[in-house]
């Protein structure tokens, strides 16, 4: 079975800051994805980053990017330069490659950055 | 473009009772999945939809069942309502996959039900 596992139910980081949310997951698939998704107050769930499982390069956009450790299982996400609109819940989810396969879920992080 | 859209925003309802939640796919959008998310957890997925049939289904009872229209919109019905099935359901929409190997799942904001 697969599943996501996120181990830090709360952070808080000062605006402005670097802060680091941890992810692992366990698959016995060979061509997965790994997504860090945000959840505003508003509910909408928004991608924020996305990293394919056979390339070794760690994905960016912009101020947000990822350590994936294929080996370990291991999936954090860095956020530089913290603003106030950070301020949400962060999911990390998993799925297998093909046939827009299901979303397996973390349960979260909640992320609060302070002024 | 709207994206994805669902409706209604809100819904409250009593024990045993039905319900029937929609789901509008962002344009050019085959496949609708729905997820169930309650307090302080992560989503669950129910299920699938793609070409008007279910694709995937995730570990819910036959309580939870749904529908796929020709324009691809989406509907997901609950029988005989729980106390536990009170949750945000999630919609979301992706395009048909091509040449690649994974698409972008679009999420709704949601429908909040509360069953009391």
């Amino acid at each position: 079975a697969q599943t996501v596992t996120q181990s830090q139910p709360e952070m808080s980081v000062q605006e402005a800051e670097t802060v680091t949310l941890s992810c692992t997951y366990d698959t016995s698939e060979n061509n997965y994805y790994l997504f860090w998704y945000k959840q505003p107050p508003s509910r909408q769930m928004i991608l924020v980053i996305r990293q394919e499982a056979y390339k070794q390069q760690n994905a960016t956009e912009n101020r947000f990017s990822v350590n994936f450790q294929k080996a370990a299982k291991s999936f954090s996400l860095k956020i530089s330069d913290s603003q106030l609109g950070d301020t949400a819940m962060y999911f990390c989810a998993l799925t297998n490659a093909g046939n827009n396969r299901k979303l397996i879920w973390g349960l979260g992080t909640s992320l609060a950055v302070n002024p | 473009d709207a994206g994805v859209t669902q409706s209604p925003t809100h819904l409250i309802k009593t024990r045993g009772q039905q319900v029937t939640l929609r789901c509008s796919p962002k344009s050019g959008h085959d496949t609708v999945s729905w997820y169930q998310q309650a307090l302080g957890q992560g989503p669950q997925f129910i299920f699938q939809y793609y070409e008007e049939e279910e694709r995937q289904r995730g570990n819910f009872p036959d309580r939870f069942s749904g529908h796929q229209f020709p324009n691809y919109s989406s509907e997901l019905n609950v029988n005989a309502l729980l106390l536990g099935d009170s949750a945000l359901y999630l919609c979301a929409s992706s395009s048909p996959l091509g040449k690649r190997s994974y698409n972008e799942q679009f999420f709704g904001p949601g429908t909040r039900l509360t069953v009391l």
